[in-house]
């Protein structure tokens, strides 16, 4: 199991929303900024919010990021089939001194 | 434009060792933390180990603690990962990858080596 917990899979229209939970504890989400990568099959991750909410150069406002006490979630709106692709929330754990990944939301737009 | 270009992996019996390496282009090397990522075929992606721009901390996930050293040359711009006592288990594509300032967060990501543990 992940220490921090993702739904294994989430589905919308196109056009649509969605939001992808990241549940974890005090000691990661609820002490560190938390990040988000999209990763297609056969591709490198890519960065998609860094410190809870902000986005790197490139990346469109359709994707947003927050975080609340142990618990961080991302946001995509108007989605697209180009979209489709596994989510993973990630951050460091100050008691395990480690980096730690949620095990990952597969995205699938209908 | 940074780069980060992995070599190294490739098919190592149960027991045995590999070492990979990344070549870093684009930014100043000794300034940023490093770290290593792995994927498990069919697995979600797992963090391995850091490395502090200087070396002089290091850490590792629980699993691979006493088998793989993280280490740096920042005269060459190059990250390693040397891993012994290979076991099944750590078959992965591993990617390294660049830590900017102070918090956690993987900004850029090598082309992943695939790296096969297997008798």
């Amino acid at each position: 199991q992940s220490v921090l917990t993702q739904p294994p899979s989430v589905s919308a229209a196109p056009g649509h929303k969605v939001t992808i939970s990241c549940s974890g504890a005090s000691s990661n989400i609820g002490n560190n900024d938390v990040s988000w990568y999209q990763h297609l099959p056969g591709t490198v991750p890519k960065l998609l919010i860094y410190e809870n909410n902000k986005r790197p150069s490139g990346i469109p406002d359709r994707f947003s990021g927050s975080r609340s006490g142990t618990s961080a979630t991302l946001g995509i709106t108007g989605l697209q089939t180009g979209d489709e692709a596994d989510y993973y929330c990630g951050t460091w754990d100050d008691s395990l001194a480690v980096g730690v990944f949620g095990g990952g939301t597969k995205l699938t737009v209908l | 434009d940074v780069q980060l270009v992995e070599s190294g992996g490739g098919l190592v019996q149960p027991g045995g060792s590999l070492r990979l390496s990344c070549a870093a282009s684009g930014f100043i090397f000794s300034n940023y933390w490093m770290d290593w990522v792995r994927q498990a075929p069919g697995k979600g992606l797992e963090w391995v180990a850091k490395i502090k721009g200087d070396g002089s901390e290091k850490y590792y996930v629980d699993s691979v603690k006493g088998r793989f050293t993280i280490s740096r040359d920042n005269a060459k711009s190059s990250l390693s990962l040397q891993m012994n006592s290979l076991r099944a288990e750590d078959t992965a594509v591993y990617y390294c990858a660049r830590t900017p300032g102070n918090h956690w967060v993987l900004d850029y990501w090598g082309q992943g080596n695939l790296v096969t543990v297997s008798s």
